[in-house]
């Protein structure tokens, strides 16, 4: 069974320019999640959705950053304009469900560096 | 405090076991996890354990679970090269609307 899978896997641009990330969860997961993970640190969330509804995006920083998941399949993840400091590797996730018993599941993530 | 905490680095001899300590803040953490983190991937669960037991076994890996202290360890028996990675310790609970909360990660380095 396929995993969660990400593209691009790297991706460096200047700052202000607009960049994208897509995430492609495992078959048959309701639940997608977004997370940001900076150099040093443990991954931090983003937002979550469950099937096409955003459910906790308490976290994104909505004047530049935002996602969708229009089908509750896949998902993108957008900046614009990227800032120096939102180099980081953007990490995606999908479970089951999205309570405490079901397990998440992460892609291999893309790192983003901003000039 | 950090909600999850962890040491940053441990080195360890082939061979040997390693010992990961984790120390967590919420007491109605559900399920704590591992996951490891190699260079350049995605992280991958390793194990977990729900907050009702103490000890859970699977191959070389053992996870203990002191509740009281709410301390949480990861042994790796006959640690291999392989095994070379960060180490995420992680809780979810029902405080944050179920939601996981990672530590900064242990970096493991093997010693030939």
């Amino acid at each position: 069974e396929a995993g969660v899978v990400q593209s691009p896997r790297y991706k460096i641009i200047e700052k202000k320019q607009p960049v994208a990330f897509w995430c492609n969860p495992i078959s048959g997961h309701n639940t997608l999640y977004w997370y940001r993970q900076n150099l040093g640190q443990g991954p931090e969330l983003l937002i979550r959705y469950e099937n096409e509804e955003a459910v906790d995006d308490s976290q994104l920083p909505k004047d530049r950053f935002s996602a969708e998941r229009l089908k509750g399949v896949d998902s993108t993840l957008k900046i614009q304009p990227a800032e120096l400091g939102d180099s980081a590797v953007y990490l995606c996730a999908s479970s089951l469900g999205g309570g405490s018993t079901d397990t998440q599941y992460f892609g291999p993530g893309t790192r983003l560096t901003v000039l | 405090g950090e909600d999850v905490e962890q040491s940053l680095f441990l080195s360890v001899r082939e061979g040997d076991s390693s010992v990961i300590n984790c120390t967590y803040t919420d007491s109605s953490s559900t399920y704590l996890y591992w996951y490891k983190q190699e260079p350049g991937a995605g992280l991958q669960l390793l194990t977990y354990i729900f907050s009702n037991m103490d000890m859970k076994q699977d191959q070389r890996l053992t996870v203990l679970l002191n509740k009281k202290d709410k301390h949480l360890s990861l042994r790796i028996a006959d640690t291999q090269t392989g095994d070379s990675a960060i180490y995420f310790c992680a809780e979810i609970t029902m405080n944050r609307d179920d939601k996981i909360i990672f530590g900064k990660g242990t970096r493991l380095h093997i010693l030939p």
